[in-house]
């Protein structure tokens, strides 16, 4: 079954950190470009960061520039992002998402099931 | 800057159809992009994706009640034969070299 599954969410208190994992199975996950999205409550998706299949390119939105750490481990089907100084509007469902392109962003065709992050005291 | 935008909100009746629309930033008017429909409480699924040209490529599993189209800037996603659970939040997507960019979402009402 071609899935993506993440975990890592909880609550953190404002300026802690927290890493959230998206294992993915069913396909060749080393053949794709992967993303981070994020839904706020009540809110739209923000695309919080991206990387290529290799690791060569990494990219992220300005909210989360130098906060936020992309890495991947195809080996174990696995991608990551290192959260840290985390502020109440980084309270989110995070999203794991596979996009189809290899060689460049592409769209995005398959999303997992969301994992929260709550940012409190 | 690249960018897209959507109707906040749109309605059409049981039975009818409806086309929601997704308009591309100036200056990118040759952009593809994918459209995703969310349900409450729910994680978005990938719908389709449509080119510049007009044509388009649907996910696995998506009814063929659901149709891509393009007019210039404008992408369009139109449901025929409404049903009940179309009601949703639809999202249009595009990128560029180095990002990702999603509109505000369109919340589709089925009267």
């Amino acid at each position: 079954q071609v899935q993506l599954v993440e975990s890592g969410g909880g609550l953190v208190e404002p300026g802690g950190s927290l890493r959230l994992s998206c294992a993915g199975s069913g396909f060749t996950f080393r053949d794709y470009f992967m993303s981070w999205v994020r839904q706020a409550p009540g809110k739209g998706l923000e695309w919080l960061s991206f990387i290529s299949p290799q690791s060569h390119f990494v990219n992220y939105a300005k909210t989360v520039k130098g906060r936020f750490t992309i890495s991947r481990d195809n080996a174990e089907a696995s991608m990551f992002l290192q959260m840290k100084s985390l502020t109440v509007d980084d309270t989110a469902v995070y999203f794991c998402a596979r996009e189809t392109g290899y060689y460049d962003v592409d769209s995005i065709d398959l999303w997992g099931q969301g994992t929260m992050v709550i940012v409190s005291s | 800057q690249l960018g897209v935008t959507q109707s906040s909100s749109a309605s059409a009746s049981l039975g009818a159809s409806v086309r929601l629309t997704c308009t591309l930033s100036s200056g990118h008017d040759s952009y593809a992009i994918a459209w995703h429909q969310q349900h409450p409480q729910k994680s978005p699924r990938f719908l389709m994706k449509v080119n510049g040209d007009g044509s388009h490529t649907k996910g696995d599993g998506i009814p063929d009640r659901f149709s891509g189209s393009s007019s210039g800037a404008e992408r369009y996603l139109t449901i025929s034969r409404l049903h009940s659970d179309d009601e949703a939040d639809y999202y249009c997507q595009t990128w560029g070299t180095g990002s990702q960019v999603f509109g505000g979402g369109t919340k589709l009402t089925v009267l």
